[in-house]
């Protein structure tokens, strides 16, 4: 079956770094989404990485290992905004995405 | 303002009634996507459209119909309602360049009673 795996939830303190971790099993890989969904909120694009590598963009970057099914997602200078669910989906060889369940990042003072 | 409308807002449903959920685009994206999420669960596919005319099911299209009569507009419908479909549907659409971005609209949370 296909599966996506992340941490349900994270705390973490305002100013200082955090990276999310996403392993994915899935039939056929054809990229890697991250999104940011705040609470009641739909979620947004954040990243896309089809190759490996990182890729950055601002305070936010997703890096990509296609050898061994994972991402992360690091998010710098964190501020109180940042407290919200993110999101890895992976879009398989029928190009739909797969969703992982999302882990839920408390900023913390 | 561009993007996705969902309508409506929220809604509290009777068990066996027969329910419309409205979503329209208007960025002239050609793929549309009907999402519904649970907690603890990821986003789950009910139905797609690839282009207008056409359409396709998802993960968990079950008690649900979708129809792409133009590009603007992607309905889904529940014909009898139970209580197991209680959830927060998103409508999505996603442009044509490679990465095929998603962009989704405010949801509608519905409750089945």
């Amino acid at each position: 079956g296909q599966n996506i795996d992340q941490p349900t939830e994270m705390t973490a303190t305002e100013g200082a770094i955090v990276q999310i971790n996403c392993t994915y099993q899935t039939s056929g890989f054809n990229g890697l989404f991250w999104y940011q969904q705040h609470a009641g909120e739909a979620p947004t694009f954040l990243s896309y990485n089809v190759l490996d590598g990182l890729e950055e963009k601002g305070r936010f970057s997703s890096f990509l290992s296609r050898s061994k099914g994972y991402s992360y997602l690091l998010l710098k200078e964190l501020q109180m905004k940042d407290s919200a669910s993110y999101l890895c989906a992976v879009k398989d060889s029928n190009y739909q995405l797969i969703w992982g369940a999302g882990t839920k990042l408390i900023i913390k003072p | 303002i561009a993007g996705i409308t969902q309508a409506p807002t929220s809604q509290i449903l009777a068990a066996g009634r027969r329910m419309t959920l409205r979503c329209t685009q208007d960025m002239r994206h050609n793929a549309m996507y009907w999402y519904r999420q649970d907690l603890g669960l990821g986003l789950r596919l009910i139905h797609y459209s690839n282009t207008a005319g056409t359409t396709g099911k998802g993960e968990v299209p079950d008690g649900y119909s979708v129809s792409r009569a133009n590009t603007d507009d992607f309905p889904l419908t529940l014909a009898s309602a139970v209580p197991s479909q209680t959830s927060v549907y998103f409508c999505a659409s996603s442009d044509s360049t490679e990465s095929n971005i998603q962009y989704f609209g405010a949801g509608t949370r519905l409750s089945v009673l």
